[in-house]
């Protein structure tokens, strides 16, 4: 999706290993979402950012934490990933109108 | 939890005929948005319509809402294999610090 993209795209993990998820931006854009995808579940928010260090929970944030250093990248990490983090994550830009999705990151943890 | 809850789960029509999507919120919202979903991609915005909007056109879709029952319905005209996808509507509530709450989605099957 154009401006928006993630990496990595796939990723097998072992429990209780750290996880690092990026996404990077090139639109500028103030707010930045991560959201995670499962079966049954719709989206729902991680965590999101309104501005270079300024971070907030979602509804679904315990397990997680988010870093914002520059504009353009939103960082997710899985302190100690555990199987119930096995997701497909998507991270968003707030555009006017609408929201920006990247493709999406699927981790799997083993 | 979710804001926004679509109806049906799964709606399978041939080619041609209009499919219509239903979504049900909680919450008084600023606007509510759909979007489309192929599999294995990210979601794509479709269109948004705001609180103080009864209907809004854009193509083949039309997308109505109703605060007083707190729903939404997009219907997809003459339909193609190819709006085969997932459709999410999602509530900008402003009890939710205006954050995007997205419902679990109708997977449409339209058959050639």
């Amino acid at each position: 999706d154009a401006g928006i993209t993630q990496s990595p795209r796939h990723k097998v993990t072992e429990t209780g290993t750290p996880v690092t998820l990026r996404c990077h931006q090139t639109e500028n854009h103030r707010y930045m979402y991560w959201y995670r995808q499962d079966p049954g579940h719709g989206l729902r928010l991680i965590h999101y950012s309104y501005g270079v260090k300024d971070t907030d929970k979602g509804e679904v944030s315990d397990g997680y934490s988010v870093s914002r250093s520059k504009t353009e990248d939103f960082l997710l990490t899985l302190e100690s990933a555990t199987s119930s983090q096995t997701s497909v994550y998507f991270c968003a830009i707030s555009a006017r109108g609408g929201y920006t999705f990247g493709s999406g990151t699927r981790l799997t943890v083993v | 939890s979710q804001q926004g809850e679509e109806d049906p789960q799964a709606l399978s029509i041939q080619e041609g005929e209009n499919a219509t999507m239903n979504c049900s919120y909680k919450t008084s919202i600023n606007n509510l948005q759909w979007y489309r979903q192929n599999s294995g991609r990210g979601l794509v915005h479709l269109i948004l319509i705001r609180s103080n909007e009864r209907e809004k056109h854009s193509g083949r879709l039309r997308v109505t809402l109703d605060t007083s029952k707190k729903s939404s319905s997009l219907l997809i005209t003459a339909s193609r294999a190819a709006d085969t996808a997932s459709y999410f509507c999602a509530t900008d509530a402003i009890s939710n610090n205006n954050d995007m709450r997205f419902g679990a989605g109708t997977r449409l099957t339209v058959k050639p």
